[in-house]
């Protein structure tokens, strides 16, 4: 069965620390994507990539970094966490096909006070 | 610029039908996808169009007129589990998928 898990369902930062989330899937999928979810805004796609080592911008890149080191793995990093960081994160990764579907991990509330 | 509409949220009676509708603009088309999320959930398959016309799958179905920019779901015999956010999603000529904000749907008994 396809899977994404995320590392945390709910987390709480103080504003300037590092925060790490990490993703993982089990599906050999070659595309990753880092989305924030916030009310009336829909999804917005913060980075993606489609390759070990590789990194694309998406619309808000802004105070945000990734890192895939691994195929299955992709991480988000909050360099210095700041209170309108605070959302709902969402993973996801595609096949890298032509159908892309995207599957999505079960999501991280991150607050940060 | 690259757009994707829909109504931002619609209230519908357990038992009934409702309809819900996506037009877009879009740098090239490769596909429309209706996605389900459920409140602090994460969105869910629920069905894909890349040629025109219905594709029905049990009480949901959608369409996809591509001349028209135009995609709709159908929701038939409503039920309270129904309560969602219906997010519509275009696949562009890059192959990279667009996202509607969402339709928020809320079922009354």
């Amino acid at each position: 069965d396809v899977k994404v898990t995320q590392s945390s369902r709910y987390l709480v930062k103080r504003t300037g620390e590092k925060v790490f989330l990490e993703c993982v899937q089990d599906m050999d999928h070659e595309n990753m994507f880092w989305y924030r979810q916030d009310p009336g805004l829909g999804l917005r796609l913060i980075y993606f990539s489609y390759d070990v080592k590789m990194k694309e911008k998406g619309d808000i890149p802004e105070g945000y970094s990734v890192s895939r080191e691994k195929k299955e793995r992709f991480s988000l990093i909050l360099e210095s966490a700041s209170t309108n960081q605070t959302s709902m994160y969402l993973c996801a990764s595609s096949p890298g096909t032509d159908y892309n579907e995207q599957f999505f991990g079960p999501g991280t509330r991150l607050t940060v006070l | 610029g690259q757009n994707i509409d829909q109504p931002t949220e619609m209230t519908a009676t357990e038992g009934a039908i409702v309809q819900i509708n996506c037009t877009y603009q879009t740098s090239g088309f490769n596909g429309l996808f209706w996605y389900q999320q459920h409140a602090g959930e994460a969105p869910t398959f629920l069905s894909y169009n890349v040629l025109d016309g219905l594709e029905e799958k049990g009480r949901f179905s959608s369409f996809l007129s591509r001349s028209k920019g135009y995609s709709y779901l159908l929701l038939k015999e409503l039920q309270m589990k129904d309560s969602a956010s219906y997010l519509c999603a275009v696949t562009d000529s890059n192959y990279q998928l667009i996202w509607g904000a969402g339709t928020k749907l809320i079922i009354k008994p």
